[in-house]
């Protein structure tokens, strides 16, 4: 069965230091997302894209974020300097249309020291 | 806010036992979707109920949807061991628009003890 799948599973970066996260949605899915997930805290949007351009963006998606579909097949997220409290797990997802199932990826946990 | 609310915050129960999970949300909706998370890992898509619908099952799952009490509530039957995790409500937003951010609750963390 397609899965989205994400790497790294798991990223440790200096504070201040570049991210990119890395996501391949399911491949017949137009819709992709980012959400990420603070320790003991609710799951997040950040942001939403389709058709080559963001859709949505939470207030979370500042200046420092930005998202990209370099080819037919990646979706990346990146972070330009990091803070401490970007730490938490960030999730991709995508879906066949916005109205239907968001298929979620297993996760990358970004821990900023 | 839109984000959905689960009750209880955390169940215990034996296996073979059934659990029951709820979520309220504030406003209309175009859909619901339910997740499973097991601890520091992904989520899993369960099932999704949409607002002209009532009641989807999917296995051992039984979810309801009441759009006039904005409330869900997710059913396990004969629960197992297996079923321990944390399990969410995520809502859409009815804006008549089709941007599809999802809005998640707390989740429910519920445990099957042997």
């Amino acid at each position: 069965e397609p899965e989205v799948t994400q790497t790294p599973s798991h990223q440790v970066t200096q504070m201040g230091q570049e991210v990119i996260l890395r996501c391949v949605p399911i491949s017949n899915h137009l819709y992709f997302y980012w959400y990420r997930q603070i320790l003991g805290q609710k799951v997040e949007f950040l942001v939403s894209f389709y058709n080559n351009e963001i859709s949505e963006k939470s207030e979370i998606f500042d200046d420092q974020f930005s998202v990209e579909r370099p080819d037919g097949s990646n979706f990346t997220l990146k972070i330009r300097s990091t803070k401490l409290e970007d730490s938490a797990m960030y999730f991709c997802a995508s879906s066949r249309d916005s109205y239907n199932e968001q298929f979620f990826g297993p996760g990358t946990r970004l821990t900023v020291l | 806010s839109q984000q959905g609310e689960e009750d209880p915050q955390a169940l215990s129960i034996q296996e073979g036992e059934n659990a029951t999970m709820n979520c309220s949300y504030k406003t209309s909706i175009n859909n619901l979707q339910w997740y499973r998370q097991n601890s520091g890992r992904g989520l899993v898509h369960l099932i999704l109920i949409r607002s002209n619908e009532r009641e989807k099952h999917s296995g051992r799952l039984r979810v309801t949807l009441d759009t006039s009490k904005k409330s869900s509530s997710l059913l396990i039957t004969a629960s197992r061991a297996a079923d321990t995790a944390s399990y969410f409500c995520a809502t859409d937003h009815d804006r008549g628009s089709t941007l599809g951010r999802l809005y998640f609750g707390r989740g429910t963390q519920l445990t099957v003890w042997p």
